[in-house]
């Protein structure tokens, strides 16, 4: 166990709809990162937040957005839902971001499914 | 051209023998390389780290990195069938050290 938690941990959206999935990084860990897992893929890097800012963002549309919080937990929205959505969603915690030696630490994940 | 590249397999192995996992990247910038294992359905576990070139032991797990030739492996001694999974070869790059990933490769343990 890495000590990130994720929720929830299963969903289903139709298109068009809206979506926030939630992390709480590992205890001491200051940046949290997100990513898309299609099936039989390899994850892709969403963004990456900061002590709450953005520090970095992927090549993916506006519609994705986020929010670190105080406590460093952090939320992944995601409007106007497509088929190509469904996705296993990662959340990522570390300690401080800019240092080659950072190592990311996975929570269980968020199997979103689009209809 | 993908930035990181694997074998998707299925590579198979019996148990017991020595699984040889390869990876290669593109950004000859990258510092930081990382190995995970993930079993379906689950999220990305780390199972080892490498920094500087040449070998990296823990336990039955040997990574090796080779920065000249832009390559990365893995070798598991005395595969278990519990080994089964996909293993994901991932590297710290961009201004924010962001993950790129392989798409993995599968490896199945025969007993």
């Amino acid at each position: 166990e890495t000590g990130v938690t994720q929720s929830p941990t299963h969903l289903i959206k139709t298109r068009g709809q809206q979506v926030t999935l939630r992390c709480s990084s590992q205890s001491g860990h200051n940046t949290v990162s997100w990513y898309q897992q299609a099936l039989g893929q390899g994850p892709q890097f969403i963004f990456q937040y900061y002590r709450e800012e953005e520090n970095g963002r992927g090549n993916f549309p506006p519609r994705f957005s986020g929010l670190q919080f105080p406590n460093y937990s952090s939320e992944l929205n995601v409007n106007a839902l497509e088929l190509d959505d469904s996705a296993l969603y990662l959340c990522a915690s570390s300690w401080v971001p800019g240092q080659s030696t950072d190592t990311q630490y996975f929570g269980p994940g968020t199997r979103l499914t689009v209809l | 051209q993908k930035e990181v590249e694997q074998n998707s397999g299925p590579l198979s192995v019996p148990e017991g023998a020595i699984a040889s996992l390869n990876c290669t990247y593109s950004d000859r910038g990258s510092q930081s390389f990382f190995w995970y294992r993930q079993y379906s359905g689950k999220s990305p576990e780390l199972i080892m780290s490498i920094y500087s070139n040449g070998d990296k032991e823990d336990g039955r797990f040997t990574a090796q990195l080779n920065k000249a030739s832009q390559y990365v492996s893995l070798l598991i001694r005395d595969s278990q069938p519990s080994d089964s999974a996909t293993y994901l070869c991932a590297i710290q790059a961009g201004s924010n050290y962001q993950l790129i990933w392989g798409a993995g490769t599968k490896l199945i343990i025969k007993p």
